[in-house]
Order: C-alpha cells, then sequence, then structure tokens
C-alpha cells in the first residue's frame, strides 16, 4: 500500500528555534512536495522537489528550506520559527516527473505550534 | 492566472440527503481535476480524478463528479450522504507545464442526524 509518513503529528517549537519536518515515501516517487494548510486558505506549496538534491521554490518559501539528500526522504526546514508558521504542513509524493495528470498521495499532517 | 474557486465554505445537510461541492477552476488548457477528502487530523485522500475521456466520473466512497468545460466546473455529488462523510473537500487542478497543483480553500462539510 502506498505510504508517506511524516515524523511527526504534533510538534510544540519555541521562538527562534530551528525546526525539522520529516517526510519519508514507500512509493519510489520522483516528486516530492511540502505545503502549509490554514483555514480559509487551502493549501499553500512552500517547497517542491522533482528529483534528488533538486529543489523549487513554491508560493510561500520565505522563512523556510528544504532538504532532499535520498529519493525517498523530503525534510522541510524552519531556520528560525515563528508564530506565524504555526499551521498544519503537508507533505505529498508523486510518481511522474515533468507531468501533472497523476494524484499526489499526502502524508498525515504535522500541527506545529511555535509559542 | 490559473486558479481554483469553491464558493462554499460550509455545508450543512441531513443525513440521508443529496449533496452537490461545487469548484470552478480557471485554465488556460484542458485541465487535470482532482477532488480530495480530509477527515479531522488527518491528510488528504483522493475521491476521484478527471483528465480525458467521459466527462463523468466515479470515485471512492459512492461520489461522482462531473466536467463541465463550458461552465469551467468540476462539482462533485453524492446521492445521499453518511454521517462519516462529514470531512473536508478540497478541488485541484494540476498545471500542465509544472510541477503544481493549484489547490481551492475548501469546504467543510457538516452532516446532521
Amino acid at each position: 500500500d502506498v505510504k508517506v509518513t511524516q515524523s511527526s503529528r504534533y510538534l510544540v517549537k519555541r521562538t527562534g528555534e530551528k525546526v525539522f519536518l520529516e517526510c519519508v515515501q514507500d512509493m519510489d516517487h520522483e516528486n516530492m512536495f511540502w505545503y502549509r494548510q490554514d483555514p480559509g486558505l487551502g493549501l499553500r506549496l512552500i517547497y517542491f522537489s522533482y528529483d534528488v538534491k533538486m529543489k523549487e521554490k513554491g508560493d510561500i518559501p520565505e522563512g523556510y528550506s528544504v532538504s532532499r539528500e535520498k529519493k525517498e526522504r523530503f525534510s522541510l526546514i524552519l531556520e528560525s520559527a515563528s508564530t506565524n508558521q504555526t499551521s498544519m504542513y503537508l507533505c505529498a509524493s508523486t510518481l511522474a516527473a515533468g507531468s501533472m495528470n497523476t494524484e499526489a498521495f499526502f502524508g498525515q499532517g504535522t500541527r506545529l505550534t511555535v509559542v | 492566472a490559473q486558479s481554483v474557486t469553491q464558493p462554499d465554505i460550509h455545508i450543512t445537510v441531513s443525513e440521508g440527503a443529496s449533496l452537490e461541492l461545487r469548484c470552478n477552476y480557471s485554465y488556460g488548457a484542458t485541465p487535470y481535476l482532482f477532488w480530495y477528502v480530509q477527515s479531522p487530523g488527518q491528510g488528504l485522500q483522493l475521491l476521484l480524478k478527471y483528465f480525458s475521456g467521459d466527462t463523468l466520473v466515479q470515485g471512492i466512497k459512492g461520489f461522482e463528479a462531473e466536467f463541465k468545460r463550458s461552465q469551467s466546473s468540476f462539482n462533485l455529488r453524492k446521492p445521499s450522504v453518511h454521517w462519516s462523510d462529514a470531512a473536508e473537500y478540497f478541488c485541484a487542478v494540476g498545471a500542465s507545464g509544472t510541477y503544481k497543483y493549484i489547490f481551492g480553500t475548501g469546504t467543510r462539510l457538516k452532516v446532521l442526524a
């Protein structure tokens, strides 16, 4: 069965901390994504990666970075967490590179609270 | 610019009633269209998708959606809602030539017993 796993369901971090959100997929997918979900705003793309060590900025990359050292793992990094980064973070993956006629598989989400 | 609009933020229906969730998109070419469902505290699960061919597509859990090019719509329907359908529903379009999915803002469905 297809699986995207996010390392934490809930996280509470302090302002200024460096935060790592981890995502692993077991489907040998090429594309991986990090979204942020906020009420009334839907899902907004932070970063995506179409290959190992390759990344592209999404719509709201400010304050975030990513790392993809292995095909199955995609990490989201908050360099210095701030309260406005309190949100639900969703990781997703898709099979095909260069085409969007394929469904995305999502992890269960990480609810991050920055205090 | 490409966009997806879900005009209804909240919808409440009684169990057993029919359901229609609206989705309108703005896209220059033939879009790849998706409906996802998100149960509380969970990630998104694909309900159905449209790429080409028959404009009425069937999905899981008894849902269907109809692609209407003339109206730029891809509305989700279910003839009889169950209490377990209470969730948030997202319409999305895959933007050809990019790696992006564009999501609507979601419709939260409440089901009354």
